[in-house]
């Protein structure tokens, strides 16, 4: 199995763009989850879905952050606009059931909004 | 949820055991113990899960109490490779609404 995969490694974007991350889950898992690392703020989830539905999304900071799940195989987290206080690492991690049921994530896509 | 408390940082030499222990003393009956690893430019990797007593795999072992109320992640004899940050969460391992929050991790350096 390639494990989680996510696209692209690393962004860079001015501000005011749209920046869109993917990810695909290893197969057969039926939960994903989105992350953000930052140093200021630690791993922070921001949305999660099971079963390609969006269970929670408290954690997106604000109305820029959306989240789909088309499905089963892919994940999108996108923001528009983009501003530097986005710049973080965003890790997709997956589960094969339940939440804690051990993730695997993604190497994970550092952006950085300039 | 149960909310974790562990170490900010430990230091180790090569070749030593290091526990890392983490309290969680408003844990739920149903809840399990998870252990992660992290290595720098990289996401967390599973290391260990378990409910009560020891679970032991090849990476480590990890010690629970009877009250559960805290647990301990044994790496034996470890090596500069282990240099990461070790994170304990706590949730629910069957029920899909209970979201997992990392805390700020452990940081352990493995000297030379």
């Amino acid at each position: 199995d390639a494990g989680v995969i996510q696209s692209p490694r690393h962004e860079v974007t001015e501000m005011g763009q749209e920046v869109t991350l993917r990810c695909k889950p290893i197969s057969g898992h039926n939960s994903l989850f989105w992350y953000r690392q930052t140093m200021m703020r630690g791993l922070e989830l921001l949305i999660y879905f099971n079963n390609n539905v969006p269970i929670d999304d408290s954690g997106m900071p604000e109305d820029r952050f959306s989240a789909k799940m088309p499905n089963a195989s892919f994940s999108t987290l996108k923001i528009q606009p983009s501003e530097p206080r986005d710049s973080a690492v965003y890790f997709c991690a997956s589960s094969p059931q339940g939440t804690n049921y051990g993730y695997t994530f993604g190497s994970g896509t550092r952006l950085t909004v300039v | 949820l149960a909310k974790t408390t562990q170490p900010i940082s430990m230091d180790s030499y090569e070749g030593q055991e290091v526990n890392i222990t983490c309290s969680h003393n408003n844990i739920a009956t149903n809840d399990y113990i998870t252990w992660y690893q992290q290595f720098p430019s990289q996401g967390p990797r599973f290391i260990i899960q378990g409910y009560k007593t020891k679970v032991t795999n090849e990476v480590a072992s990890l010690f629970i109490p009877a009250d559960r109320k805290s647990s301990t992640l044994s790496l034996p004899r470890v090596s500069l490779s282990d240099t990461a940050v070790y994170y304990c969460l706590v949730g629910d391992r069957y029920n899909a609404g209970n979201m997992l929050t990392f805390g700020g991790g452990t940081r352990l350096m493995v000297k030379p």
